[in-house]
């Protein structure tokens, strides 16, 4: 177990809705990042936050957005959903440390949007 | 642009035989880390290890080792005497190191491994 909680672990939506997933990190942990992964596929990277602050994003439009609260805990936010945002949300948290790249994650969200 | 395949999409084997995953990767930076993941049914994903470009030294971790080939791009991942709970799906993962913080990975497809009895 890595310590990382998800919530919901589920949940439907139609497409234009809103949603917000939460994520509390790991103790000690002062980054989070957060991951899409379609089914049958590897998890691509939408962005991370440290300091509450983004400091990096990946391949994805800004309708999907975050935060990161002083307590480390963070949320991701998707507006607008479209149906191919149907897709696993994981999220990972870790110690901001150049190279590490050793991740903890979630058991995710899945997102299921029609 | 920095890419990684993983040639094998699914694998079968019966427990106790020898199984590897193979990895081949892209990039254009010198300096990198390569990753193993591996991800249960439950659907977190496990760090398995981490490995250096400038670390070609195999790795060995009790039935699991690792297979590190610059020459070739390839970090590919061995289980000696696989076993029912070894079933998963497996990615490995790239990181350059100019990515701030290290947590920005590339991750393959992933290759499904299940062990059967």
């Amino acid at each position: 177990e890595t310590g990382v909680t998800q919530s919901p672990t589920h949940l439907i939506k139609t497409r234009g809705q809103q949603v917000t997933l939460r994520c509390s990190s790991q103790s000690g942990h002062n980054t989070v990042s957060w991951y899409q992964q379609a089914l049958g596929q590897g998890p691509q990277f939408i962005f991370q936050y440290y300091r509450e602050e983004e400091n990096g994003r990946g391949n994805f439009p800004p309708r999907f957005s975050g935060l990161q609260f002083p307590n480390y805990s963070s949320e991701l936010n998707v507006n607008a959903l479209e149906l191919d945002d149907s897709a696993l949300y994981l999220c990972a948290s870790s110690f901001y440390s150049l190279r590490t790249g050793e991740l903890f994650f979630g058991e995710g969200s899945r997102l299921t949007v029609l | 642009a920095q890419k990684v395949t993983q040639a094998q999409t699914e694998i079968s084997v019966v427990e106790k035989e020898d199984v590897t995953l193979d990895c081949v990767y892209e990039t254009r930076d010198t300096t990198y880390y390569l990753f193993w993941y591996k991800q249960p049914p439950s659907g977190e994903l496990v760090f398995l290890i981490r490995r250096n470009s400038f670390d070609e030294q195999n790795e060995i971790s009790g039935r699991y080792s690792w297979n590190f080939q610059k020459s070739t791009s390839s970090f590919n991942f061995t289980i000696t005497a696989s076993q029912v709970v070894d079933s998963a799906v497996y990615f490995c993962a790239l990181s350059e190191a100019g990515e701030t913080s290290g947590s920005r990975l590339t991750f393959g497809e992933g290759t499904q491994l299940t062990v059967n009895p």
